[in-house]
């Protein structure tokens, strides 16, 4: 199976804050990777698709890049609604593997 | 915007079949070619796919970590997908997800919790 790993596990920011989450792949996954917000809970809702194509409805100040094994998922300007977990996803193996999960926590 | 919606039992005794529907609405699970799959998330931990079907149900992939006790199946007629899990442990306590898959998952059912206890 294809080990996805997010870094950090936690990440304290305050609002107006810029960050980023990186995902890394265990092997190369071209540009087959998700990224998604969850909520306590609420189900996972789908933020970006093939690393970098922003889902209809999610807001411009998330983005997505990378290729390959490394990734990166963006927010820009924070806002409350986003403090919440992120989660990646690969599609290019299966079977479908999830990263471990960032926890976007106010500073 | 397609709704999903899973149901089924909230208690599973141990040994027992784990059983769970998805109904999806403001949709045909016929329509767009689309995968229809089944996530679960252990308790405070992270997401796991157990498999897939395709709309026509002649295309099913199962997580190799579950294949030997996992069943997907599709009734197209009444719109719904289902999901048997067999002989289940404490382990297999979880939420279960339903979602329409086209490698990324979107969108998702709002969950079911499953406990498996005597």
């Amino acid at each position: 199976d294809i080990q996805m790993t997010q870094s950090p596990s936690t990440l304290s920011a305050s609002v107006g804050d810029r960050v980023t989450i990186t995902c890394r792949a265990s092997q190369s996954i071209s540009s087959w990777l998700a990224w998604y917000q969850q909520k306590p809970g609420k189900a996972p809702k789908l933020l970006i698709y093939k690393a970098s194509s922003l889902q209809s409805g999610v807001p411009s100040r998330f983005s997505g890049s990378g290729s390959g094994t490394e990734f990166t998922l963006t927010i820009n300007s924070l806002q409350p609604d986003d403090f919440a977990t992120y989660f990646c996803q690969q599609y290019n193996n299966y079977p479908y593997t999830f990263g471990q999960g960032t926890n976007l926590e106010i500073k | 915007q397609v709704q999903l919606q899973e149901s089924g039992p909230g208690l599973v005794k141990p040994s027992q079949t784990l059983s769970l529907t998805c109904t999806v609405s403001s949709g045909s699970i016929n329509s767009g070619g689309y995968y229809w799959s089944w996530i679960r998330q252990l308790p405070g931990k992270g997401l796991e796919w157990i498999g897939y079907i395709y709309y026509s149900g002649n295309t099913k992939y199962y997580n190799p970590s579950l294949r030997n006790r996992v069943t997907i199946s599709v009734d197209a007629y009444n719109n719904q997908f289902s999901l048997e899990l067999s002989s289940v442990t404490a382990a297999d306590t979880a939420v279960y997800y339903c979602a329409r898959s086209e490698g990324w998952f979107g969108p998702w059912g709002q969950g079911t919790l499953v406990t498996v206890s005597s």
